[in-house]
Formats: structure tokens, C-alpha cells, sequence
């Protein structure tokens, strides 16, 4: 059964610093991989997704990086801005778009 | 612009009677799934479906969960009778199907609290 970890549960940092967010998966047999951005009282939002045969994914000021073989993936933000408050999930697709989650990293940038 | 919509947004009940959730899924998409979200188990996949069939549904406790797509634009996930221990966000998500490499789309969520 695959399990999604993510490191570390809480994240507190000022404005302007970049950071990194950690996901690991114990089963490496994985379609693809898929970063949520979850917002106070909402749903999800899919920020990137990598598939299995790629290495990275560049969105703005978000880069995602996926080592399949050694089951890990990192969310990198640069120059963190308080609007990026917020939890972030890491999701594999292990088949048929079916997801398993992390717990999340809960994000406080403040000003 | 195009999105999943979820009704109720919010429930209160008490324990005891039924509870039913609805999901209108993004128009084209043929696949949808039920997730459930606690603060305890983070988010946990109920069931899924794939042009109206269910797929899985094997993260559903069977005897008081019943999840249904009467047709293509709704999906039900209903709980009868309700117990406090049922009190979580439950997320709709559709995706277009085709094969595993799409991304899905996820509703607001319906917020359930079983007193």
C-alpha cells in the first residue's frame, strides 16, 4: 500500500526566503506525482504535476522535482511571499488517477 | 469558467439521520472520486467511478456509506444513519480519464459536522 509522507508538518518563515518542502512514497511505481495548494475553508489546487518519466516542473516561482528510484519529491518556492500561506499536499498517482495523499506542510510566510 | 460544484457547502445534523452530498462534475469529465479529509487521517479516498461505473469503493465503510451517479453531470455520496465520527470535509474531484497522466479538479468540499 503506498504512503506519502511529507517533512516537515509546519513551516514558519519571513517574507523573501526561499524554501524547500519534502514528499516522500514507499512504492516508486507511480504514474505521476502532483503538488495541491489547499487554502483555509477550500479545495484543492493543483499547482504542478510530473509525470513519472520527467525530473522537474517550473511553474512561476515554484520549481517541483521528483526522483522516482529513491521515492522523494521537492516543492521549491523562491523569494516566499505571505500570499504563499497556506498547506501544501503532495499526491501520487499510483494508476487509474486515483491519489494518494501526504498530511501536508502548513505554510506561514509573514511579512 | 469550468468547475467542480459541491452541495451542500456546509451540514450540521444530528447523529443519526442521513446525510446526503452532492457533486455536479466538470462538464466532459468522465471520472470522479469522493475523498474525505480529517485533521486525524489527512485525506483518504472513498470511491471513484469512471463513465458513471463504480471502480472502488473499498475506503467506504459499506455499512452506513452508499455512493451513486445517477447520471453524468451528479454524483451522491450518502451516509445513513450519520455518527459523529463522520464529521470531516468531503471533497468531489473529476478528471477527464482518458489515461493516468491528467490532473483532477476538486470542488470546494462539503463541510459535515455530526453532533
Amino acid at each position: 500500500k503506498q504512503e506519502v509522507t511529507q517533512i516537515p508538518a509546519a513551516l514558519s518563515v519571513p517574507e523573501g526566503e526561499n524554501l524547500v518542502l519534502n514528499c516522500s512514497f514507499t512504492d516508486s511505481a507511480i504514474y505521476n506525482l502532483q503538488w495541491f495548494r489547499q487554502d483555509p475553508g477550500k479545495g484543492l489546487t493543483s499547482l504542478l504535476l510530473i509525470q513519472s518519466s520527467q525530473r522537474e516542473q517550473t511553474s512561476g516561482r515554484l520549481n517541483a522535482s521528483l526522483d522516482k528510484s529513491s521515492g522523494r519529491s521537492t516543492l521549491y518556492i523562491a523569494a516566499s511571499q505571505p500570499g504563499d500561506s497556506a498547506t501544501y499536499l503532495c499526491a501520487v498517482n499510483s494508476g487509474y488517477s486515483t491519489l494518494t495523499f501526504g498530511k501536508g506542510t502548513m505554510l506561514l510566510v509573514s511579512p | 469558467d469550468a468547475r467542480v460544484t459541491q452541495t451542500p457547502r456546509h451540514k450540521v445534523t444530528e447523529m443519526g439521520q442521513e446525510v446526503t452530498m452532492r457533486c455536479q462534475p466538470i462538464l466532459g469529465h468522465n471520472t470522479v472520486f469522493w475523498y474525505r479529509q480529517t485533521m486525524m487521517q489527512g485525506l483518504e479516498l472513498l470511491a471513484y467511478f469512471r463513465n458513471r461505473a463504480p471502480l472502488d469503493d473499498s475506503g467506504m465503510p459499506k455499512d452506513r456509506f452508499s455512493a451513486e451517479m445517477p447520471d453524468a453531470t451528479l454524483a451522491t455520496l450518502k451516509i445513513q444513519p450519520s455518527e459523529p465520527r463522520d464529521s470531516a470535509v468531503y471533497f468531489c474531484a473529476s478528471g477527464p480519464g482518458q489515461h493516468s497522466g491528467n490532473t483532477i479538479y476538486f470542488g470546494e468540499g462539503s463541510w459535515l459536522t455530526v453532533v
